[in-house]
């Protein structure tokens, strides 16, 4: 079974630049994650999708941020213009619909860095 | 909301060593408890879980039991290998939400 699938792996931008990451979850999970996580901290939740709707964005810096998931399957996430704090793993993962004894699925994530 | 308390690290063990990372959470309801880690260079995955008050959820020789009473969920694992050498996440789930903890950084010396 194909895991979660992130791209790119690494990019370097400079502030101000916009840069765009992409997730294909695995097949039949409906609902999509994407984490960031800043050097030695937990993944922090930006935005939760089940199916195409939002279900969770309250922590999306939304002035820069944005997300989405159009047909309810692959998503992208958007930062413009992206600052230095910005630097983090973004992480993409999926899970089965509603089901709170479930297991998250994480691709490898998408390592920005912001000069 | 939900909230974690994890043990800070870096923890440094000798081979063979016994290993306990504390975890206690505030959480609506009864949430499910996770342990997830992330070994050098590579995504989160989960390590074990459980999903009622004294269940417990047991991976690779990891253990870790749903105490509702103390709202905990210590990993213990009684001889550590330098494999184990890992980033771990304590992250309890409860009306689909999941929360992380900021992670304990293990590293096992031969």
């Amino acid at each position: 079974e194909a895991g979660v699938a992130q791209s790119p792996r690494y990019k370097i931008i400079e502030k101000r630049q916009s840069v765009a990451f992409w997730c294909n979850p695995i097949s039949g999970h409906a609902t999509l994650y994407w984490y960031q996580q800043i050097l030695g901290q937990g993944p922090k939740l930006l935005i939760q999708f089940q199916n195409n709707g939002v279900v969770d964005d309250s922590q999306l810096p939304k002035d820069r941020f944005s997300a989405e998931r159009l047909k309810g399957v692959d998503s992208t996430l958007k930062i413009q213009p992206a600052k230095l704090e910005d630097s983090a793993v973004y992480l993409c993962a999926s899970s089965l619909e509603g089901v709170d004894t479930g297991e998250l699925f994480f691709g490898e994530g998408s390592r920005l860095t912001v000069l | 909301g939900n909230s974690v308390t994890q043990m800070e690290g870096p923890v440094t063990l000798s081979e063979e060593a016994f290993l306990t990372i504390n975890c206690t959470y505030t959480a609506t309801g009864y949430p499910s408890l996770f342990w997830y880690v992330q070994y050098p260079g590579e995504g989160l995955q989960l390590l074990l879980k459980a999903t009622k008050a004294d269940d417990k959820g047991s991976n690779k020789g990891f253990e870790a039991t749903y105490r509702k009473e103390t709202t905990s969920f210590h990993l213990e694992k009684g001889s550590v290998q330098v494999s184990d050498s890992a980033v771990y996440f304590c992250a309890p789930r409860g009306y689909q939400k999941v929360t992380f903890g900021t992670g304990t950084k293990l590293q096992v010396i031969p």
